[in-house]
């Protein structure tokens, strides 16, 4: 059973379009991240969010953490093909090491030109 | 700053033969990760660092795995013997010490390990 559920897994669209995914587990979470990995690299830092209900923003991204801290969401406004990428969520469990995270595994976003 | 720099890219094998993995932090990270990439599970952690020391190495699939970290400017994941099953991405990951909660990880390219 994988602790972060990510939906979806693949998502195609095209350029213009608004899109969210979603990030779940029934666990609580100190904090949650949101990486993007190119092919061929590793991931890289978006964001972080560490309090319930929290928004960030960053650009036309839009990063929310549940009130309960067992969720999160990305809502892409405008997606551009530049955003092409697999977006993984990773959280360090509440009670662990904040050095210890744990993956999704991944949504695979595709932004058709 | 280079970045975290993994040696090598791109690594084929055939099965029960050894494979060494490397790895260069960034200097000054005080934490070393490494994890492993496949489509079926994901990312996982395998084990971390911090200052040198194996901190949780719950994350290793048995015994055929080890890491090592000499010194705080390199670190090696081996498999041995190797075994088909064992082919995929393996990441090295670092980052600095911090009080707050969500440390930022800053990988490495990978190497992507074929076993045949």
């Amino acid at each position: 059973t994988q602790l972060l559920e990510q939906s979806p897994q693949f998502l195609s669209i095209q350029e213009g379009e608004n899109l969210t995914v979603y990030c779940n587990s029934s666990s609580v979470f100190s904090s949650l991240q949101w990486y993007r990995q190119e092919p061929g690299e590793g991931p890289v830092l978006l964001v972080t969010v560490v309090t319930g209900g929290e928004v960030k923003k960053l650009k036309r991204l839009t990063f929310q953490f549940g009130d309960a801290r067992k969720d999160s969401s990305l809502h892409i406004t405008a997606a551009q093909p530049g955003d092409t990428g697999l977006y993984l969520c990773a959280g360090a469990k509440s009670g662990g090491s904040n050095y210890k995270l744990t993956f999704g595994k991944g949504t695979l976003l595709t932004v058709n030109p | 700053d280079a970045g975290v720099i993994q040696s090598p890219r791109h690594e084929v094998t055939e099965m029960g033969q050894e494979v060494t993995l490397r790895c260069k932090p960034i200097s000054g990270h005080d934490y070393l990760f490494w994890y492993r990439q496949t489509m079926m599970r994901g990312l996982e952690l395998l084990i971390y660092f911090n200052n040198n020391v194996p901190i949780d190495d719950s994350g290793m699939p048995e015994d055929r795995f080890s890491a090592k970290m000499p010194n705080a400017s390199f670190s090696t994941l081996k498999i041995q013997p190797s075994e088909p099953r064992d082919s995929a991405v393996y990441f090295c990951a670092s980052s600095p010490q911090g009080l707050a909660g969500g440390i930022e990880q800053f990988f490495g390219p990978g190497t992507r390990l074929t076993v045949l």
